[in-house]
This record gives C-alpha cells, sequence and structure tokens, in this order.
C-alpha cells in the first residue's frame, strides 16, 4: 500500500486554468505538506496542516489554496495558473507538527503549464 | 533552522562505503540533524536523523562530532541504486510550531559499477 499518494502524477494544462491536485496518507499522521520543487531542484515548504488546520503558509501566491477535508486529505487548487507554476509538487506527511518525527513523501505531481 | 554546507558531488565505487558530509557550525542545542535523499524526480527519502548520539539504522550510520557543528552520513556498502541527491536538514524539534523542512542543494552521490 502506497503511504502518501498523488494523483495526478502528471498534469500539463494551459495558463489562466484552475487545477487540483489531490493527496492522501493512510499513515494515520496528523500533519501534512505541500513542497514545490522548481526547474533549479530547489525544495520549498509551501503549505503544512496540522489535524485539518493550517499552520504554515509560506509566501506564496493566494492564487493557491490548500484544503484538508480530513487529517487524511490535503488537497492543493490553483487558480490561474502561470507558466512560473510550471515544477513538481509533493505531498507529504508526519506523525505530528511537533517533536524529531521524519517526513514522508508522495511521488510527486509534475505540472506544466504552456 | 541552522544552514548547512554539503559537498555538490561525490563518487563511490559500488560495494563500498560512502561516507557523505555535512558543516552545520551554527546549529543549535535543540535542533536535530536529518538526512534524506531524492531518487532521480522521486519524492525525498528520509534516512536517518540524530540529535547528539551517533545513530545507525537498516539503512546508514550517522555520526555526529561532539561540538555537533558537522556529521556524516555512512552508507556502508553502496549499490547502484543507492545514486541520488542527498541533503542534510537542520531542524528544530521542540518548537512551538511546526518545523517545516529546509532543503539546500544537497550532494549528488554517483555510485560507480
Amino acid at each position: 500500500d502506497t503511504a502518501v499518494s498523488q494523483t495526478p502524477k502528471y498534469l500539463v494544462t494551459q495558463m489562466g486554468n484552475d487545477k487540483s491536485i489531490k493527496c492522501e496518507q493512510n499513515l494515520g499522521h496528523d500533519t501534512m505538506y505541500w513542497y514545490k520543487q522548481d526547474s533549479k531542484k530547489f525544495l520549498k515548504i509551501m503549505f503544512s496542516y496540522n489535524n485539518k488546520e493550517l499552520i504554515i503558509n509560506e509566501t506564496v501566491p493566494n492564487r493557491f489554496s490548500p484544503k484538508s477535508p480530513d487529517k487524511a486529505h490535503l488537497n492543493l487548487h490553483i487558480n490561474s495558473l502561470e507558466l512560473g507554476d510550471s515544477a513538481v509538487y509533493f505531498c507529504a506527511s508526519s506523525q505530528s507538527a511537533q517533536g524529531s518525527h521524519e517526513q514522508y513523501f508522495g511521488p510527486g505531481t509534475r505540472l506544466t503549464v504552456t | 533552522d541552522a544552514k548547512t554546507t554539503q559537498p555538490p558531488s561525490m563518487d563511490c565505487a559500488e560495494g563500498r562505503a560512502a561516507n557523505l558530509p555535512c558543516n552545520h557550525s551554527t546549529i543549535s542545542g535543540n535542533e536535530y540533524v536529518y538526512w534524506y535523499r531524492q531518487i532521480h524526480s522521486q519524492g525525498p527519502q528520509y534516512i536517518i536523523h540524530g540529535l547528539k548520539n551517533n545513530e545507525t539504522n537498516e539503512m546508514a550510520s550517522l555520526i555526529i562530532t561532539e561540538d555537533r557543528k558537522s556529521s556524516t552520513l555512512i552508507l556502508p556498502h553502496a549499490t547502484l541504486r543507492d545514486t541520488a541527491v542527498y541533503y542534510c536538514i537542520v531542524r528544530g524539534g521542540f518548537s512551538g510550531s511546526a518545523r517545516q523542512l529546509t532543503f539546500g542543494s544537497g550532494t549528488q552521490l554517483t555510485v560507480l559499477p
């Protein structure tokens, strides 16, 4: 069973469209994260939720809106897509937001905006 | 979180030990050292972490110097599948707020046949 899964794996869309990426974890973790990896391969945190509550919101355009319907799911909705949004988006989870718990990452969603 | 410095790339012969260094001279007392790796476009994979003592698990060993200003990740018998970018990350474990991982540029380890 996949611990952290993301759909879709690949997403190609045009500028101006709205798209969503879904993430699910079956580890029973309380905390989930979204990271963005750009073309230069740098991984940066975007958001984090703990028990459905937003706890980290880095400097991300408000076109990006995370939604956590329950603690096993954290979806990312992106409005008015721009060329610069092209990247690989990784979802991750950890047992809790506190302590030294490691994070488990999903396989990534490669978003290409044309 | 403290900044880390890693060599951009390293090679290792298959079957030999791979020793990946990391400097974190500004680490504070409650910050852990984590190692993750990313195998070609896959999601990052947790390897090991430690605070002060050396740690070992089924994947690797982590050696932290006594002053905690540097550490070494050891893959005891590197295989071709260990070729990846290895990230050393320093992260607080006891703060009252969530502590995300801050990834640097890492070390590209290439295991050679």
